[in-house]
């Protein structure tokens, strides 16, 4: 089945740890994206990569990290500097910017 | 940055009753996105929206996109419980190429 995937569906640590977020597509899309999620709000740009070795920051990139080693693959980690972690957290891929087609998500908990 | 301003936060409806939702901005807009979100789950694309003016339907959900490029509405006919969840209004372009999305509209239907 073609799709995003995002694992692990829920993710506990505890505070000054860091934690890497997995999330695999194989839809064939050059672009993958980040976004957190706080209740009550929009969704907010973490990071985006549109090309393979290549990645930008979003709108709130401080205190996360990515790589974008493979097109299928674009793992974040959330750093102990982020201040606020707990929160659910989006990937996405497309062709295009509006074309953007989600995973599931990830639900970050820090204890 | 840019903002959207979407509204009604919340709504309780009855199964059957008509529901209209709208965001605003005071940019401009290239692309208008509406995406529905299950509790738990990731944001899934109901309707794009090129053209200023363009009125498009996905079964019981009609979209416009504003003439003046700053707004846009969503309308559920009919409404049945699985319309239930969050309503995300996104749009693309003015300032940046990057997704602005809406805080939200929580639709609850009554059977």
């Amino acid at each position: 089945d073609g799709g995003i995937t995002q694992s692990p569906k829920y993710l506990f640590r505890k505070e000054g740890q860091n934690v890497t977020l997995s999330c695999e597509q194989n839809l064939n899309h050059d672009a993958m994206y980040w976004y957190r999620q706080d209740p009550g709000q929009g969704l907010r740009l973490i990071y985006y990569s549109q090309i393979v070795n290549d990645f930008q920051k979003g709108d709130i990139a401080e205190g996360y990290s990515v790589s974008r080693e493979k097109k299928e693959s674009f793992p974040l980690t959330v750093t102990s500097a982020q201040k606020n972690p707990t929160a659910f957290y989006l990937c996405a891929s497309g062709a295009s910017w509006y074309e953007q087609f989600f995973g599931p998500g990830t639900r970050l908990t820090v204890l | 940055g840019q903002q959207l301003n979407q509204s009604p936060q919340s709504m309780f409806i009855q199964e059957g009753e008509d529901v209209s939702m709208n965001c605003t901005s005071s940019s401009i807009f290239n692309t208008w996105l509406w995406y529905k979100q299950d509790p738990g789950e990731g944001p899934v694309l109901l309707i794009a929206l090129y053209k200023a003016g363009e009125l498009t339907s996905n079964g019981r959900l009609t979209a416009q996109f504003g003439i003046t490029r700053k707004d846009s509405f969503l309308n559920i006919s009919a409404s049945i419980p699985s319309d239930v969840g969050i309503y995300f209004c996104a749009g693309l372009g003015g300032s940046n190429y990057k997704l602005t999305f809406g805080k939200g509209t929580l639709l609850t239907v009554n059977p």
